[in-house]
């Protein structure tokens, strides 16, 4: 069965904590993004990659770090320098590069501060 | 930068009425609009997608209208069934334009009373 993994579902951050967000894909997609979302708002970007080794900031990168090693996996680490990183964290990922080929998601992780 | 606005934020009908939802956007370069449904606790689904060169699409109970001219695009949904209650949301992007993701409104609570 086709899709996106995200784990975990829920995760607890200490203050001055990094935090590492798994996203894992068997569709051989070429291009993943993660988002973020929080209540009543849409989703933003945080950062997308089009190919392997190559990722580019979106428009809420900062605190946030990425790599993208495999053609299936595309981490988000939630550092530190994050002041605000309660949120829902949504990983997607589309056939090609371009901001007009479908995007299928994950069912996303919950961050919360202790 | 694109600037997506969707209305109404709350929406209730009863079972078997239509549902519409507006979304207008604000870059004229604009070309890729889909539609995505969010059930609690998991991640967006995209339900129908339109491009700038087509005025309207059709899926079953799902239609997407678009008008260029006034930078404007709906869905509508007929014969509504309680498990179309969700958040739906808009987006849009810019083909050729980077591969910087979708910008989305913030969301429509649709609400099927019995």
């Amino acid at each position: 069965d086709g899709g996106i993994t995200q784990s975990p579902k829920y995760l607890f951050r200490k203050e001055g904590q990094n935090v590492t967000l798994s996203c894992e894909q068997n569709l051989n997609h070429d291009a993943m993004y993660w988002y973020r979302q929080d209540p009543g708002q849409g989703l933003r970007l945080i950062y997308y990659s089009q190919i392997v080794n190559d990722f580019q900031k979106g428009d809420i990168a900062e605190g946030y770090s990425v790599s993208r090693e495999k053609k299936e996996s595309f981490p988000l680490t939630v550092t530190s320098a994050q002041k605000n990183p309660t949120a829902f964290y949504l990983c997607a990922s589309s056939v090609g590069p371009g901001p007009d080929q479908p995007q299928h998601f994950g069912d996303g992780t919950r961050l919360s501060i202790l | 930068g694109e600037n997506v606005e969707q209305h109404p934020s709350t929406l209730s009908v009863q079972e078997g009425d239509s549902a519409v939802i507006k979304c207008t956007y604000s870059d004229s370069a604009s070309n890729y609009f889909p539609w995505y449904k969010q059930e609690l606790g998991k991640g967006p689904q995209l339900i129908i997608d339109i491009r700038s060169n087509v005025g309207e699409k059709k899926d079953q109970r799902i239609a997407v209208t678009l008008n260029k001219t006034a930078k404007h695009f709906s869905l509508h949904i007929t014969e509504t069934q309680p498990e179309d209650s969700a958040v739906y949301f808009c987006a849009a992007s810019i083909t050729g334009g980077g591969a910087d993701g979708l910008t989305f409104g913030k969301g429509t609570h649709l609400i099927i009373q019995p």
